[in-house]
């Protein structure tokens, strides 16, 4: 079964942290990973998209690593905002079916205060 | 980035109406597009995979006659919710990668807000 597992599932930091958002998956299938940002009761922004043959993807303050090897991808917020709360998700892309399907964590919910 | 437009953002309907939901990628053409279900404070869950021209393909335990899947263009999905229940309520969104090579990247319309009462 694919599984991708998200730590923590909720975090809550004072404004100014760095932070480190972790996602874990179990099958080597996957060959890339998204991180995407989810505000309540909306859609999903693409934050940052890693592919295979990469190693990390920086946007800003946001920098995201892959290793396949280990099944391990992670999202570092630099000098977080009250702005950047929002759950993060992450989602392996993998091949089944005929088709590219993305395969979600549950989400770390981000709380940032001033 | 590209643009993936879902409408409508909300809707409430009676039990046993239908619903219909549209799905658009406005700047490039998608062959294929996802449509997910989300519950409360959970993840999202892969319902069915919409294929231009074709039939859907649908995930274990949904009912596609249930969830009816039309993608008639490279830039319209469709889902519509038949004879809706209040176990229907939920928060549905539709993604659409650009036709193209494997590593591309994912975009996902806004969501929908179905409640059935």
């Amino acid at each position: 079964k694919q599984e991708v597992t998200q730590i923590p599932a909720a975090l809550s930091v004072p404004e100014g942290e760095n932070l480190v958002l972790n996602c874990s998956f179990t099958d080597s299938a996957i060959y890339n990973l998204q991180w995407f940002r989810q505000d309540p009761g909306k859609g999903l922004t693409s934050l940052l998209l890693i592919q295979s043959s990469q190693r990390e993807q920086t946007s800003g303050r946001l920098n995201a690593s892959l290793d396949k090897s280990s099944g391990r991808s992670t999202l570092y917020i630099a000098a977080s905002q009250p702005g950047d709360s929002a759950t993060y998700l992450c989602a392996g892309t993998m091949f089944s079916g005929g088709y590219n399907k993305l395969i979600f964590g549950a989400g770390t919910r981000l709380a940032v205060h001033p | 980035g590209a643009v993936v437009s879902q409408h409508p953002s909300r809707v409430i309907c009676k039990s046993g109406t239908s619903v219909k939901i549209e799905c658009r990628s406005l700047d490039f053409q998608a062959t294929t597009m996802f449509w997910y279900r989300q519950f409360p404070k959970q993840s999202l869950m892969l319902m069915a995979t919409s294929n231009e021209g074709s039939k859907a393909t649908y995930e274990q335990g949904v009912e596609k006659d249930k969830f009816l899947i039309n993608h008639a263009s490279l830039t319209l999905s469709t889902l519509t919710v038949t004879s809706a229940h209040p176990e229907d309520s939920s928060f549905y969104i539709c993604s659409a990668r650009r036709t193209g090579p494997l590593n591309t990247e994912a975009f996902f319309g806004q969501g929908t807000r179905l409640t059935v009462v």
